[in-house]
C-alpha cells in the first residue's frame, strides 16, 4: 500500500525567505517519489522526481527535495521565496508495486507575501 | 512540441445524465492515466491503460464510469446516470514509460471541469 501526507494544507512566506514545504509517504517497495505543481487554471507540472538516484533531487525554478528513508520524508525546499511561486503544489508517490497507480497528497496552498 | 489535450475544458450537464470526457495524449506516450480532483483536494487516481487495455481499474469509483482506449492513443472517459456528487475537475496524464519502470513521469492535460446540477 502506498500514501502521502502532506502536513501544511497552507504555508505562508515572504518574498524572498525560504520555503520549506513537508511531505512524509508510506511504501510498501521502493518508492517514486514527485513534487507536482498546480497554478491557478493551469494544468499540473512536474518540478522534480526522486526515482532510487541521489537523494538530493534538484528540479526546475530552483526548487529542491531530499529523500530520507529513515524519516519517510521528502520535503520540497527553495532558498528564496519568488511571487511566481504562489501555487499549489502536490507530493506523489509511486509505489513499483502499484504499476502505474500514483497517490497524491492532498496539496498545500503557498502564498508568498509582497 | 503538442501536450496532452483534454476536451471539452467545461461540461455542464444534468443529473442523471450521460457525458463522456476526452483525452489526446502526448504523441509516442504508451501509458494513460486518469484521475478525479475535487475541490481542495489532491488528483485521485481512477484507471490507468497500458496501450488499449486497462491495466489498473481499481480507482473507479462505481460501475457508472468507465473508460476506453481502443486504438492505443485517445482515451474516453463515460460516466453514465451522472449524479452531483460527479462534480470534479477530471484530470489526464500520459506517460512515455512503462508504467511499472522508475520513470514514471507523468504530463497532466489542463483537465474538464465537470458540474452536475
Amino acid at each position: 500500500a502506498q500514501s502521502v501526507t502532506q502536513l501544511d494544507s497552507h504555508v505562508s512566506v515572504s518574498e524572498g525567505t525560504p520555503v520549506l514545504l513537508r511531505c512524509n509517504y508510506s511504501s510498501s517497495y521502493s518508492p517514486s517519489l514527485f513534487w507536482y505543481v498546480q497554478h491557478p487554471n493551469k494544468g499540473l507540472q512536474l518540478l522534480l522526481k526522486y526515482t532510487s538516484a541521489a537523494t538530493l533531487v534538484k528540479g526546475i525554478n530552483g526548487f529542491e527535495a531530499e529523500f530520507k528513508k529513515s524519516e519517510t520524508s521528502f520535503h520540497l525546499t527553495k532558498p528564496s521565496a519568488h511571487m511566481s511561486d504562489a501555487a499549489e503544489y502536490f507530493c506523489v508517490v509511486s509505489d513499483q508495486g502499484n504499476a502505474g497507480k500514483s497517490t497524491f497528497g492532498d496539496g498545500t496552498t503557498l502564498t508568498v507575501k509582497p | 512540441g503538442a501536450g496532452v489535450s483534454q476536451t471539452p475544458s467545461n461540461k455542464v450537464t444534468e443529473k442523471g445524465k450521460y457525458v463522456e470526457l476526452r483525452c489526446d495524449p502526448i504523441s509516442g506516450h504508451t501509458a494513460l492515466y486518469w484521475y478525479r480532483q475535487s475541490l481542495g483536494q489532491g488528483p485521485e487516481f481512477l484507471i490507468y491503460f497500458q496501450g488499449t487495455g486497462a491495466a489498473d481499474d481499481s480507482g473507479l469509483p462505481n460501475d457508472r464510469f468507465f473508460a476506453v482506449r481502443p486504438e492505443g492513443s485517445v482515451s474516453t472517459l463515460k460516466i453514465q446516470r451522472t449524479e452531483r456528487g460527479d462534480s470534479a475537475v477530471y484530470l489526464c496524464a500520459s506517460s512515455k514509460a512503462r508504467a511499472d519502470s522508475s520513470y514514471n513521469e507523468q504530463f497532466f492535460g489542463p483537465g474538464t471541469r465537470l458540474t452536475v446540477l
